[in-house]
C-alpha cells in the first residue's frame, strides 16, 4: 500500500513570495490533515478535511494561508505572501475517517515539506 | 483546551538498555486517546503505541509499553532492549473522541548509543 505522498520535499523562498505544497493521501482515506511543525516544537494542526469539506480550520492563518481538497482526494496548501515565521515543516496526514467514542482511526503521515523563508 | 507536556528535551541510553520517556497532559475530558509517535530524521511520523483512556490496562507493542496513570494525567513510554533504530524524536499526543485532532507535546530527542 502506497503511503502519503508530498511534494516538494524542500522549498526555499524569499519573504512575500508565494508557495504551494501538494499532498496525495492513502487511497480510500476520507480525512486529510495539514500540520505545521516549527523547529523544536510538535506539529500543530492547520486544517482538517473530511472528503472535500473543511472540518476544522481554526488554527489556519486565513489572511495568508489557504487550502483546498478538490474531488476529496489530493490537497494543496498555499501561503501567500510568506513571512519569515512560516519557516517550518509542513506535514500532511490522512486517515480512514472520523472516529467517535471508542473508535479512532490511525493517522498516517507523509514525509513533509521543509519550507525556508529568507 | 488540552495541553501536552514533555519535560525531557533530550535523552540518551546505551543500546539494549531500557529507557522511559515522560508525558503529562491536561484535560477536563473523561474519555480520550493518547498516542506516542516516533519521528526519525527522515521526518515521517510513525505511530508507536496508543491508549484509550477508558481502558485501565496499559497498552503494549512488542518492546514498547506505556504506564498510563489517568488520575495523575501521566502517560509515559517505556522502550525495552533499545536498538539503534529507536533513535528519533518521540512525541506524545492527545485526541478527544470525534475530533480526530491531535495535540502534540514538544517532543523528546532520544539517542541510542552503540
Amino acid at each position: 500500500e502506497a503511503g502519503v505522498a508530498q511534494s516538494p520535499r524542500y522549498k526555499i523562498i524569499e519573504k512575500r513570495q508565494s508557495v504551494a505544497f501538494w499532498c496525495n493521501p492513502i487511497s480510500g482515506h476520507a480525512t486529510l490533515y495539514w500540520y505545521q511543525q516549527i523547529l523544536g516544537q510538535g506539529p500543530k494542526l492547520l486544517i482538517q478535511f473530511q472528503n472535500n469539506g473543511v472540518v476544522d480550520d481554526s488554527q489556519l492563518p486565513k489572511d495568508r494561508f489557504s487550502a483546498e481538497r478538490l474531488k476529496g482526494v489530493d490537497s494543496t496548501l498555499k501561503i501567500q505572501p510568506a513571512k519569515l515565521e512560516d519557516s517550518a515543516v509542513y506535514l500532511c496526514a490522512s486517515s480512514l475517517g472520523r472516529g467517535g467514542e471508542g473508535l479512532s482511526y490511525e493517522q498516517y503521515f507523509g514525509p513533509g515539506t521543509r519550507l525556508t523563508v529568507t | 483546551a488540552q495541553t501536552v507536556t514533555q519535560s525531557q528535551p533530550e535523552m540518551s541510553v546505551q543500546e539494549a538498555e531500557t529507557v522511559t520517556l515522560s508525558c503529562t497532559y491536561d484535560t477536563s475530558e473523561n474519555n480520550y486517546y493518547l498516542f506516542w509517535y516516533k519521528q526519525p530524521p527522515s521526518r515521517q511520523m510513525i505511530l508507536v503505541i496508543r491508549q484509550e483512556a477508558y481502558k485501565q490496562q496499559n497498552a503494549t507493542e512488542n518492546r514498547f509499553s506505556v504506564n498510563f496513570q489517568k488520575a495523575a494525567k501521566s502517560f509515559s513510554l517505556k522502550i525495552s532492549d533499545s536498538q539503534l533504530g529507536d533513535t528519533a524524536m518521540y512525541f506524545c499526543a492527545f485526541m478527544k473522541p470525534y475530533s480526530e485532532k491531535l495535540t502534540f507535546g514538544t517532543g523528546t530527542r532520544l539517542t541510542i548509543i552503540p
